[in-house]
């Protein structure tokens, strides 16, 4: 199985910082990844697809980045609406592997 | 627009059994892979299972193979999960998942908002 190991576990930020995820894969994933946002007691929300690649309608602020096995996922501009809890997926093999995921809190 | 609903989520005693639903609606149910993934209270998210657009492929997690069994029913658009030999380690939110593409092997876009099960005595 591919591990995926996604850091920090959590993070305070003030509203307007540039906030910063980092996923690292087990192995080559070639790109295969995802980047979700889950709100508290919510689904999972997909943002980005293919590493990098911006889901239609979500906001510019959000991006992804990486290749490989190290991938980042990168908020702007932080704003209030943004505190969640952000996981990365791989699907690049079976089973579908998640990080950790990252929670986001406003200082 | 795409909708996913699961239902059949409650309480049951361990080694019981339980199936889940998933209603889909908004796209062409058929032309999709689907997944089962779930997340423990307060935990991160761990998939289950897949099945292809045809229900000819399905896969498990290590930790439900042999006890749960993914299928699907393409004429009525929705999407099961039978859950037999349940332990409390299964106590979880189930959330179906649409497959981005027809593979198995692909991510997820859309999710259901969930069906919470809780396995206890």
């Amino acid at each position: 199985d591919i591990q995926m190991t996604q850091s920090p576990s959590s993070l305070s930020a003030s509203v307007g910082d540039r906030v910063t995820i980092t996923c690292q894969a087990s192995q080559d994933i070639n790109n295969y990844l995802n980047w979700y946002q889950q709100k508290r007691g919510k689904a999972p929300k997909l943002l980005i697809y293919d590493a990098s690649n911006l889901e239609t309608g979500v906001p510019s602020r959000f991006s992804g980045s990486g290749s490989g096995t190290d991938f980042t996922f990168t908020i702007r501009s932080l704003q209030p609406e943004d505190i969640a809890t952000y996981y990365c997926q791989q699907y690049d093999n079976l089973p579908l592997t998640f990080g950790g995921g990252t929670k986001v809190e406003i200082k | 627009q795409v909708q996913l609903v699961e239902s059949g989520g409650g309480v049951v005693q361990p080694g019981k059994s339980l199936r889940l639903s998933c209603a889909a609606s908004g796209f062409t149910f058929s032309s999709y892979a689907l997944h089962w993934v779930r997340q423990a209270p307060g935990k991160g998210l761990e998939w289950v299972a897949v099945i292809s657009y045809d229900g000819s492929d399905k896969y498990y997690a290590d930790s439900v193979k042999g006890r749960f069994t993914i299928s699907r029913d393409n004429s009525k658009n929705t999407l099961y999960l039978q859950m037999n030999s349940l332990r409390l380690e299964d106590t979880a939110v189930y959330y179906c998942a649409r497959g981005i593409t027809i593979i198995v092997v692909a991510g997820t876009d859309y999710w259901g908002q969930g069906t919470l099960v809780t396995v206890s005595s």
